[in-house]
C-alpha cells in the first residue's frame, strides 16, 4: 500500500522568507500528486496537482511543486511567504492501481510571523 | 464557486448511539467520498461511492458504517453504534465526471465527539 511522509510537522517563518515543504511517497507505479491547504477554520482546498507532463506545477497564491520521480518526492515551494499563508499543508497521493482513494501525509503546520 | 457542504458542523453523541453525517456534494459530481481525521493523526480514506454503490472502502469502514445517497443531492455516512474511537473530524469530498483521477473537493468537515 502507498504511504506519504511529510517530514516537517511544524514550520515557523518570517514574512518574505522562502518556503519548501517536503513530501515523499512510497509507491512504484504511476501516481497523481496533490497539495491541499487548510486555513484556520476552513476546509481543505486544492493548492495544486500533478497528473502528467511538466513535473514543475504551479498552483494558486504563488505556490509551486516539483515532482521528482527518481526521489519519489513532490516538494512544495513558495519564494516569499506572507502572513496569510499560515495554514496546515497536506500532501496527498492517488496511486493509479489503488482506485480513487487519496492517501494523505501527516500535514505540516506553517506559521508565518508578520 | 460551487462547494461541498456538510451538516452538522459539530455533533456530540453518547457511545452506542447512531449518528448520521450529511453532505451535499458539488451538483454535477459523480464520485463521492468520506475521509476522517482523528485528532493528531493523518486524514484517512473511509469509502468511495459511485453510481449508487460503494466502489472502494478501507479497513476502517467496517459493518458499523454505511453510506447512502437518499436523493439527488445528499450523501450520508451512518455510524450505527458509535464508539469512543469514532471521535474524529469527518470530511466529505466529491469529484467530477468520468475520470477516476479527477481532483477531489472537500467539505468543511463534521467534528464528531463520542462520549
Amino acid at each position: 500500500a502507498q504511504s506519504v511522509s511529510q517530514h516537517n510537522h511544524h514550520v515557523i517563518l518570517s514574512e518574505a522568507a522562502s518556503l519548501e515543504l517536503g513530501c515523499n511517497y512510497s509507491y512504484g507505479g504511476t501516481v497523481n500528486l496533490f497539495w491541499y491547504v487548510q486555513y484556520p477554520g476552513q476546509h481543505l482546498q486544492l493548492l495544486l496537482k500533478y497528473f502528467s507532463g511538466d513535473p514543475l506545477v504551479k498552483g494558486i497564491k504563488g505556490f509551486e511543486a516539483e515532482f521528482i520521480k527518481s526521489k519519489f518526492s513532490f516538494n512544495l515551494r513558495k519564494p516569499s511567504v506572507q502572513w496569510s499563508d499560515t495554514a496546515e499543508y497536506f500532501c496527498a497521493v492517488n496511486a493509479h492501481n489503488a482506485g480513487n482513494m487519496l492517501t494523505f501525509g501527516g500535514g505540516t503546520r506553517l506559521m508565518v510571523k508578520p | 464557486e460551487p462547494e461541498v457542504t456538510q451538516t452538522p458542523s459539530h455533533q456530540v453523541t453518547q457511545m452506542g448511539q447512531e449518528v448520521i453525517l450529511r453532505c451535499v456534494p458539488i451538483s454535477n459530481h459523480l464520485y463521492f467520498y468520506w475521509y476522517r481525521q482523528i485528532l493528531g493523526q493523518k486524514v484517512e480514506f473511509l469509502v468511495s461511492f459511485y453510481n449508487n454503490e460503494i466502489s472502494e472502502k478501507s479497513e476502517i469502514f467496517d459493518d458499523q458504517f454505511s453510506v447512502e445517497r437518499p436523493d439527488g443531492s445528499n450523501f450520508t455516512l451512518k455510524i450505527r453504534s458509535t464508539k469512543l474511537e469514532d471521535s474524529a473530524m469527518y470530511f466529505c469530498a466529491s469529484s467530477d465526471t468520468t475520470s477516476l483521477w479527477e481532483t477531489q473537493y472537500f467539505g468543511p468537515g463534521t467534528r464528531l465527539l463520542v462520549l
